[in-house]
């Protein structure tokens, strides 16, 4: 069984740039959900995608962007990217049709915005 | 709106020394309650969840027990290994995301 892994592990962007981080769920998993998380804080929702629609969605404004694929990969967009963008961005995914709803993360993403 | 506050921020134990972090929480209807471990860099690794009061799991050195407001980890005989930041989460009925408080941030010195 593999685990969720994302790419890259680190990135580092100028202000106004666009960026585009990539997840794959671990196996048998349909739902994929993204974080961010500003250093000393919790994770922040920013969106899920259940089987490749948009099924919610946190606080964040819509240059914050997501797809989902198929094979129930992700991939997470951030255009016009800000200086508080800078964060560790993290993927989670679960099985969207079981009662089991436990989330896996991967290792994140480290994004520098200078 | 759906809150979870952790305490306490941080905690410094000396192997061996048992603890008890709390996850206080208000929710529109709970569907569960979940417990993470987080290394620095690292994404958080899923440790328990619990879904209703009364509820109690178990893993090696760690007990997780959840009320109608709050959830206590316990760590009994801490190892240094043990040393990490634990993060609470609640996901309510209404939704899928996962409501995270700030983290306590454990050392376990030997």
């Amino acid at each position: 069984e593999t685990g969720v892994t994302q790419s890259p592990t680190h990135l580092i962007k100028t202000r106004g740039q666009q960026v585009t981080l990539r997840c794959s769920s671990q196996s048998g998993h349909n739902t994929v959900s993204w974080y961010q998380q500003a250093l000393g804080q919790g994770p922040q929702f920013i969106f899920q995608y259940y089987r490749e629609e948009e099924n919610g969605r946190g606080n964040f404004p819509p240059r914050f962007s997501g797809l989902q694929f198929p094979n129930y990969s992700s991939e997470l967009n951030v255009n016009a990217l800000e200086l508080d963008d800078s964060a560790l961005y993290l993927c989670a995914s679960s099985d969207g049709q079981s009662s089991n709803t436990e989330a896996f993360f991967g290792q994140g993403t480290r994004l520098t915005v200078v | 709106e759906d809150q979870v506050t952790q305490s306490p921020e941080a905690l410094r134990l000396q192997e061996g020394e048992s603890s008890s972090l709390n996850c206080s929480y208000t929710v529109s209807g709970l569907r569960g309650l979940f417990w993470y471990r987080q290394d620095p860099g690292k994404g958080p690794e899923f440790l328990f969840t619990l879904y209703s009061a009364g509820e109690e799991k178990e893993k090696e050195r760690l007990k997780a027990t959840l009320t109608k407001k709050e959830s206590f980890l316990h760590i009994t005989a801490p190892k240094p290994e043990d040393s990490a930041t634990y993060l609470c989460a609640v996901q309510s009925n209404s939704g899928y995301a996962l409501n995270f408080g700030k983290g306590t941030s454990l050392l376990v010195t030997p």
